[in-house]
This record gives C-alpha cells, structure tokens and sequence, in this order.
C-alpha cells in the first residue's frame, strides 16, 4: 500500500490567519481526498483533489475556504483560510488504490485559538 | 437516517474476548466495504477490505458482509489491549465517495 505522509502533523494557529497543510504520496495515484474530523467525529470528505484540474468540493465545503492544490500525481495541499475555532480539527488526506480501497495519513491537527 | 448506521459503543471486553462490530447501511449500490483501525491521534489504518458478499479472514481479524441483509461486521479474535482503538466501517458503490460509519470505540481490558 502507498506510504503517505502530511506536514505538518499539527499546529495551532489564531483565528483569521490560513495553514497549509501538504500531503505526499511514495507513489503515484490517481485518487486523493482531502477529509476532516472533527473532535469525536467521524469523517467528513472536503473534496477529492484532482491532478491538472480544479477540485471537487463536497456539499458545504467552499474552494475560498479550503483551496486545494494537486500539481503532480504524488502532492497535493490543502489550505484553510481565514480560520475560526470552529476549524479546529484532524485534517486527513487519503489515496485510493487500484481495487477501491482507501489509504490515509497520519494527520495534521489544527486547533484555532 | 444515516445512510451507515455504527453502534459508537464504547464496547469494553476482557482480554481474550472476541470482539464483534456491526455496520448497517441503507444504500443497496455499495459494493465495496472496509474496516478501519484509528487509535487516538493517529490516522485511520485499513484493516479489512471485501468486495460484494462473504467473508475474509486476515489473522485474528474475520470481515462478513451480508448484502441481502445490509449488515457488515468485523470480529477480533483473542483480543488484546493493543485492540483498544476506535473502530470505523466504510464502504462505497463504484466510483463514488467513501461513506463512514461513526465509528465505536472499543476498550479490551487486562
């Protein structure tokens, strides 16, 4: 399975100001997703991101708040914009492998003060 | 209704026990169903995949799935205080999105 990894594994940051949080894969994959859980919380998929393209946002979840980058087959970002507390959470990026199965980081997480 | 129904537990067992985790889902499309593993502050770890219907055994770890009955379980065998950590079930129709369960939590006592 794919080995991914995301800087950086956490942070806190103050409210109004953005972090960006990188997500790099040991090979390369057509799929990843950008997920977030909340305190107790299951997951939530933000968007899948897309090589070349512009990602695909899940209901609720806006491109100003939470632009994505994908520029290769192996990176890709996520960025959260002007954050209030309410985004304070576990950010996740994910893989899908050739079967459908999923892979995921380590995590990054965020709390907003 | 939630369209991945997961007991959150918290679930608490002897060491040795098995343990069983149970998913009902509402969405006759999904084909593809996973178990993962997600201790606390980590990332959730893939412990059992299977496609369509039947079952899989990978160790101390069996996955069912009953189509007909929309309804997934994973059983731990001999179960150790290692297995504590918060249980999830997913699963996805073809080229769709991933759907979770919400997860239970399970506590395997010395």
């Amino acid at each position: 399975s794919a080995v991914i990894s995301q800087k950086p594994s956490r942070d806190i940051c103050q409210r109004g100001t953005s972090l960006t949080i990188q997500c790099q894969v040991d090979s390369q994959v057509t799929m990843m997703f950008w997920y977030r859980q909340q305190p107790g919380q299951s997951l939530t998929l933000i968007a899948t991101a897309n090589q070349g393209s512009e990602a695909t946002y899940e209901s609720g979840f806006v491109i100003d708040k939470f632009p994505i980058s994908r520029p290769n087959l192996t990176f890709s970002t996520l960025t959260v914009s002007n954050m209030s507390p309410e985004d304070s959470s576990i950010y996740l990026c994910s893989v899908e492998e050739g079967r459908g199965e999923q892979y995921f980081g380590p995590g990054t997480r965020l709390t907003v003060t | 209704q939630k369209e991945v129904e997961q007991d959150p537990g918290p679930l608490s067992v002897p060491e040795g026990a098995i343990v069983s985790l149970n998913c009902t889902y509402s969405n006759s499309a999904f084909q593809y169903f996973m178990w993962y593993r997600q201790y606390s502050r980590k990332g959730p770890e893939l412990l059992m995949y299977t496609y369509s219907s039947g079952n899989k055994e990978d160790g101390r770890f069996t996955a069912q799935v009953d189509k007909s009955s929309k309804y997934i379980s994973l059983f731990i065998r001999d179960s150790q205080p290692s297995d504590s950590a918060t249980y999830l079930c997913a699963m996805k129709a073809a080229g769709n999105k991933l759907t979770f369960g919400g997860g239970t939590r399970v506590l395997v006592k010395p």
